[in-house]
């Protein structure tokens, strides 16, 4: 289908890691991207990956890329409750700047 | 960093009156701008692709007359709703794509809300 596909919920305890994933559609997309959204809150971009990589490490957040299985995955280490927001992973289809957001996944971080 | 600003952040109207919302890039020339809806607990949808002196091209679905766009210089875009209705209520999410970095940045939204 034409979905970018995420879980819809995902719950962890500060200190854990958490892995928000993501299933896209386009095999074209250069590039890929997570976005958070916190409550009432425009989107801030968190990180991206370029088509070609595997991974990406940007401090507490891990990329992960398998672009034969379209899959993407975010790891946030050492999660906080200050994690707790709304997570969409957006393709670019056509590698164009017209995104293509996923469904969401609402992270809640508990004590 | 960039930064797109949007105003009003939340408003509220009777049914049936127009709603104007701004999309500012502030420190940035933004050539092409994007809207994006985005209902309760569901992702964001594009409606629409602004581009500086241009008419604006709309999404599949999206009804060019009821959501009017104008991107009248290089650092803002106008999405008007008219003759809102109470389906209309929704968090409107605009874009801005920089000009000379090619960076992609978004507003914080606008909460409208059709009584």
């Amino acid at each position: 289908g034409e979905d970018v596909e995420q879980s819809l919920f995902l719950s962890v305890r500060e200190g854990d890691s958490s892995v928000i994933n993501c299933t896209y559609t386009d095999s074209s997309s250069t590039y890929l991207y997570w976005y958070k959204q916190e409550p009432g809150a425009g989107l801030q971009l968190l990180t991206y990956i370029f088509s070609n990589m595997d991974m990406k490490q940007d401090q507490r957040l891990t990329v992960l890329l398998n672009k034969k299985d379209k899959h993407l995955s975010l790891r946030i280490a050492d999660t906080q409750t200050g994690d707790s927001a709304i997570y969409f992973c957006a393709e670019s289809p056509g590698g164009g700047n017209k995104l293509t957001f996923g469904t969401g996944t609402q992270l809640k971080v508990e004590l | 960093g960039a930064v797109v600003s949007q105003h009003p952040s939340r408003v509220i109207c009777k049914s049936g009156t127009s709603v104007k919302i701004e999309c500012r890039s502030l420190d940035f020339q933004a050539t092409t701008m994007f809207w994006y809806r985005q209902f309760p607990k569901k992702s964001l949808m594009l409606m629409a692709t602004s581009n500086e002196g241009s008419k604006a091209t709309y999404e599949q679905g999206v009804e060019k007359d009821k959501f009017l766009i104008n991107h009248a210089s290089l650092t803002l875009s106008t999405l008007t709703v008219t003759s809102a209705h109470p389906e209309d209520s929704s968090f409107y999410i605009c874009s801005a794509l920089g000009r000379n970095t090619g960076e992609l940045f978004f507003g914080e939204g606008s909460r409208l809300t059709v009584l």
